[in-house]
This record gives C-alpha cells, structure tokens and sequence, in this order.
C-alpha cells in the first residue's frame, strides 16, 4: 500500500542553525503534501504545504521543496529557534482523499 | 471560534470493555477522521467519512468501528477493548468546499486511551 518515508526520526540543532528534514512517498498519485507541526502535549497543527503543480513554497523561516520525479519532498526550517522545537509530520495526499502521514521527527533546537 | 473538540480527554479501562470516543466539530466540514498516534509510527488512520452516508475503513479498522450521526459529529468505537489498542487518538476534520482537492486537515485536542 502507499506509505511515507521520513528522516531522520531524531534531529538535535544549535539555535540558529538550519534543519532540513526529508521525505519520500510511493503514490505517484499524491498531489498534495502538507507539513504539520506538533508541540509537546498539543494536537498537530499545519505549517505550510505544497500542490504537485509547484516545486517550492516559502513563507518565512520555512520553506517546502518538492521533486516529483523523485518522489521526494523536504521541509527547511532556516534561523531556528527554541520554539521551533516540537514533532513535525510530513503527509502525502491523493485527490483529497487519504492523507498518509511519516513518522514523525522530533527536532530539539538547543539554545 | 469554529473548532474540533473530542470527549474524553483520557481514559483507562479494562480488557475487553466497550469504549466510545466522541468528536465533535463546529467548523462546518464536511469531511471527518480518526487517527491513532503511536510513538514512533506517526498518525495511522482508522476511519474516515466524506459525509453522513459515507464511510469508509483506513489502514487499521480491525477493531474498531464508527458512527457519523450527523456532519458535525463521528464516534469511534472499540467493541472489545485490548491492551495494544492504547494509544492517543485524534479526530480530525477538512473541508472539500474551499479545500477542494487539498486537503489541509483540522485536529482535535486529542482522546489518551490506556487499556489496561
């Protein structure tokens, strides 16, 4: 069945650094990716996303790139800062119908 | 404001007690799910339903079931419940209307499920 691949599952960073992490989806059909952010105790929440139709979307310290012929799609998150420390979940989306998230990846951004 | 709200927020049972989960939503979406979150395995759907007559299974409906009584509301049911079905389980909802095809995905706070 369709799954979503992401990495790494852990990610430790220095404020003020960048983190980068990446995913891969099996559904060539997916045509939406959308990244949700979840803080400690709190429910998932989206960030940003992005349509099969376009390659990068940025809005401010985030940025989303996606490689359709790779199947591969990646979240930026530039200047870091403790508050950006939370479980980010990629998902890949078909047609508005099932949304398969990826495992998940725990960033800590240290001050 | 317009928003998804689960009752319980936590829960502790026993091995092989029905339980029922509500979720309940005053955005006006059309479109309601349930997850289930374990760590390090992400957010698992269960079941998912497009409208009042529609229902459908996700990737891990053994042993549970739903019940969309009306669009704002869909309830999870665990028939019998069992140890590895403890869990945090979130309902969550999208709307077709302005989402249309993209389908950015609203959560609820969440239900933690311990069965003991």
């Amino acid at each position: 069945g369709e799954n979503v691949e992401q990495h790494p599952s852990t990610l430790s960073v220095q404020e003020g650094d960048s983190a980068v992490i990446k995913c891969t989806y099996s559904d060539s059909a997916s045509n939406y990716f959308p990244w949700y952010k979840q803080e400690l105790g709190k429910r998932p929440q989206l960030i940003i996303d992005i349509r099969s139709n376009v390659g990068e979307k940025k809005d401010q310290r985030i940025a989303v790139t996606l490689n359709k012929t790779a199947k591969h799609f990646s979240l930026h998150i530039t200047e870091t800062q403790p508050e950006d420390s939370a479980v980010y979940f990629c998902a890949a989306s078909t047609g508005g119908f099932k949304t398969i998230f990826g495992a998940g990846t725990r960033l800590f951004v240290k001050a | 404001d317009a928003d998804v709200t689960q009752t319980p927020r936590n829960r502790i049972t026993k091995t092989g007690k029905r339980i029922m989960l509500e979720c309940s939503q005053t955005k006006g979406h059309d479109r309601m799910y349930w997850y289930r979150q374990d760590p390090g395995l992400g957010l698992r759907l269960i079941y998912y339903s497009f409208d009042v007559k529609d229902i459908n299974k996700g990737e891990i409906s053994d042993g549970y079931s739903v019940s969309r009584q009306a669009q704002a509301k869909f309830s999870l049911s665990l028939e019998s419940a069992i140890p590895n079905q403890t869990a945090l389980y979130f309902c969550a909802t999208s709307d077709t209307q302005r989402g249309g095809t993209y389908n950015e995905q609203f959560f609820g706070p969440g239900t933690r499920l311990t069965v003991l």
